[in-house]
């Protein structure tokens, strides 16, 4: 039973135009979603995260966006530039308070800047 | 270059060995996590330790032994494992600030260590 699901394990796209990565979750217990970017042979990187009480965060070029009725966050990059080219993961996770936070994870998109 | 740094980055071992997995921060840190991603499948949270206790222990089997001796290092300590073991281990850690009640800081995660069972 998969909670958090990246229905597009692929995506294309040109240099300079906008790239739209899309994530599910199904819990609707989770309260805080993150991005990561991933190239190979590396680990992970923090990209952008947004609290369950915002619909929109910012950070350069990098947005999130978050559709809590649908279940539904997204992350947009505009300009697309060819450094971007990697896989990037959703994560979710509850309200934690007793412990620290336990982050689900999503299957992963690769995304392919095109020169 | 990563403030979490994992050792080895790559490790081969039979069936019956014993080895070790390490995970050293630099962020001043205080949650350090062990994470499994084997082909094909997401990241599997594995254990937690906050403040050097451990409070998750995601049903993982006995042969994969975690300690935390101080909130800057984790190990991994691996016995008798199977070739589905087999997989790319990761150690993330975050700040978690206990009188706030919420952790909703970021994790940061190491490079990993690729794990092979012959």
């Amino acid at each position: 039973d998969q909670q958090v699901k990246q229905n597009s394990p692929s995506l294309s796209v040109q240099e300079g135009r906008i790239s739209i990565l899309n994530c599910d979750y199904t819990n609707s217990m989770f309260d805080y979603f993150l991005w990561y970017k991933k190239y190979p042979a590396e680990g992970p990187t923090f990209l952008i995260s947004i609290s369950s009480i915002k619909d929109k965060n910012e950070d350069g070029r990098f947005t999130v966006f978050l559709n809590k009725s649908a279940k539904h966050l997204s992350l947009h990059i505009v300009p697309s530039q060819p450094g971007d080219s990697a896989v990037y993961f959703c994560a979710a996770s509850n309200r934690v308070y007793q412990g620290a936070q336990k982050l689900v994870f999503g299957q992963g998109t690769r995304l392919t800047i095109n020169p | 270059e990563t403030g979490v740094t994992q050792t080895p980055r790559h490790l081969v071992m039979g069936m019956t060995n014993k080895k070790s997995l390490k995970c050293e921060q630099h962020l001043g840190h205080n949650a350090m996590y062990w994470y499994k991603q084997s082909a094909k499948k997401p990241l599997e949270l594995m254990f937690v330790y906050n403040f050097k206790e451990q409070t998750e222990n995601n049903s993982v089997p006995s042969r994969f032994s975690p300690e935390c001796p101080n909130s800057s290092h984790l190990f991994l300590h691996l016995h008798t494992l199977q070739p589905e073991d087999s997989a790319l281990y990761l150690c993330a850690s975050s700040q978690f600030y206990r009188d706030r009640g919420l952790s909703n800081q970021p994790q940061h995660f190491g490079d990993g260590t690729r794990l092979s069972i012959l």
